[in-house]
């Protein structure tokens, strides 16, 4: 049982690059959000859905793009990437409304923008 | 405008001793509330919650404390060992499908 897995673990990129991130979770999870965290910003949600076929924009969601055509995966994307879009990104998921823990996190995704 | 805050980046304790982690937050609606771990290159892993109609919640050597009067919370660790080093984060939520709202995180070091 893998959990939520989280592709690639690193990647650098060229100011204006694209790039998309992939999350897949085995667990059946409906719910899944994308968060990234920057030194003394803690966690901060860039979108969310809540199943799929549906997406929801998060607190700082300026630049990026997702997809969940399929309920296993969540894809953000980067379509021109900026140096202020370096951080770690964390893929989640959870189960369906009524459980309030159960948030699993994948493993983080590393990116530098140069 | 920070919904949970967590105010003190960083706190250093000896082993054997208790760590206190503090978080405090403005919104009412928020009914629960969980505390989260993580070590490095690793993801945040859940360590216990509380709800709001609660004002204690024990887990072995883990007890989380609701004033909600006063808007706080706060994680005891006792006695704290080595392998608590990590940084924790308090997060929020109210209802059942609102995403979590994350603290900034404390990083706990605990000495040997």
């Amino acid at each position: 049982n893998a959990g939520v897995t989280q592709t690639p673990k690193f990647r650098v990129l060229k100011t204006g690059q694209s790039m998309t991130l992939l999350c897949a979770q085995d667990m059946n999870h409906e719910y899944m959000y994308w968060y990234r965290q920057d030194p003394g910003m803690g966690l901060r949600l860039i979108h969310y859905s809540v199943g799929e076929g549906t997406t929801a924009k998060g607190e700082v969601p300026d630049g990026y793009n997702v997809s969940r055509l399929k309920k296993q995966n969540f894809l953000l994307g980067l379509e021109s990437a900026a140096p202020s879009q370096t951080s770690v990104y964390f893929c989640a998921s959870r189960r369906t409304p009524g459980t309030r823990i159960g948030y699993t996190f994948g493993s983080g995704t590393r990116l530098t923008v140069v | 405008d920070q919904q949970v805050k967590q105010n003190s980046p960083s706190l250093s304790v000896q082993e054997g001793r208790i760590s206190i982690l503090n978080c405090d937050y403005t919104n009412s609606m928020f009914d629960y509330f969980l505390w989260y771990k993580k070590y490095p290159a690793e993801g945040p892993t859940f360590l216990i919650s509380i709800s709001s109609i609660k004002d204690k919640n024990e887990d072995g050597r883990f007890t989380v404390f609701l004033n909600k009067s006063a808007k706080h919370l706060s994680l005891h660790i006792v006695p704290s060992q080595p392998g608590d080093s990590a940084v924790y984060f308090c997060a929020a939520l109210y209802s059942g499908n609102t995403p979590l709202v994350f603290g900034k995180g404390t990083r706990l070091s605990v000495i040997a």
